[in-house]
């Protein structure tokens, strides 16, 4: 059971698809975050929203195109995707002056074919 | 050099064993510090926040050695539902969170 929902959990693409990943919380928090985890590599920071502006982009491709609509939502829109993009990709949410205490959702996963 | 390293492990202990270890960083203006773990094909959950003065929360205990850059997670009696990987976080600014690889614990029967 968690506060931060990620939809779909698994997801295969081709590499002309374009796809979005979508991500709800509702524990109040006033920032959200994309982040990429592949296997046997740390998790990184790709994107941070806070109060539904961009404040944080970690040097991510343009591939990647991320969407805050209102301080509950967050999107990651995809498109001509590489195969080394495949990985779990994880939302989270916390107070922005508590960034380290965040909640993730259980994330998608994605293979890029 | 990496931001945060872990030994990768695995810790591989008995129950009720005490396993401890370590995590290191290279950013000596990092502000806070976390333990998260998290298990096999799940997100990570957030365990404890790190304090300067150390602390502990039931079987588990943090230590923060600033002078040195480290920071040491330590759990006692271990438990089987203890297996997991812990993941070290550490913030050097406002939106800098720098996640170590993992060390991956296994408690056995």
């Amino acid at each position: 059971e968690t506060g931060v929902t990620q939809t779909p959990r698994h997801l295969v693409m081709g590499m002309t698809n374009k796809k979005s990943l979508k991500c709800e919380q509702h524990l109040g928090h006033n920032a959200m975050y994309w982040y990429k985890q592949s296997a046997k590599k740390p998790l990184e920071l790709m994107f941070v929203y806070s109060l539904e502006e961009r404040v944080e982009n970690n040097s991510v491709p343009s591939r990647f195109s991320p969407e805050c609509p209102n301080s509950s939502h967050l999107f990651l829109h995809l498109h001509t995707l590489q195969p080394e993009d495949s990985a779990l990709y994880l939302c989270a949410s916390s107070h922005l002056d508590r960034m380290g205490e965040a909640f993730f959702g259980q994330g998608t996963r994605l293979t890029v074919v | 050099r990496k931001e945060v390293e872990q030994d990768p492990g695995p810790f591989n202990v008995p129950e009720g064993a005490t396993v401890a270890f370590n995590c290191t960083y290279s950013n000596s203006a990092s502000q806070s510090f976390f333990w998260y773990r998290q298990d096999c094909r799940k997100e990570p959950k957030l365990l404890m926040s790190v304090y300067s003065s150390g602390n502990e929360d039931g079987r588990f205990t943090a230590q923060l050695n600033r002078a040195s850059q480290y920071i040491s997670l330590l759990i006692r009696d271990s438990k089987l539902s203890d297996s997991a990987t812990y993941l070290c976080v550490v913030r050097s600014n406002d939106y800098k969170l720098s996640f170590g690889a993992g060390t991956t614990v296994t408690v056995r029967a």
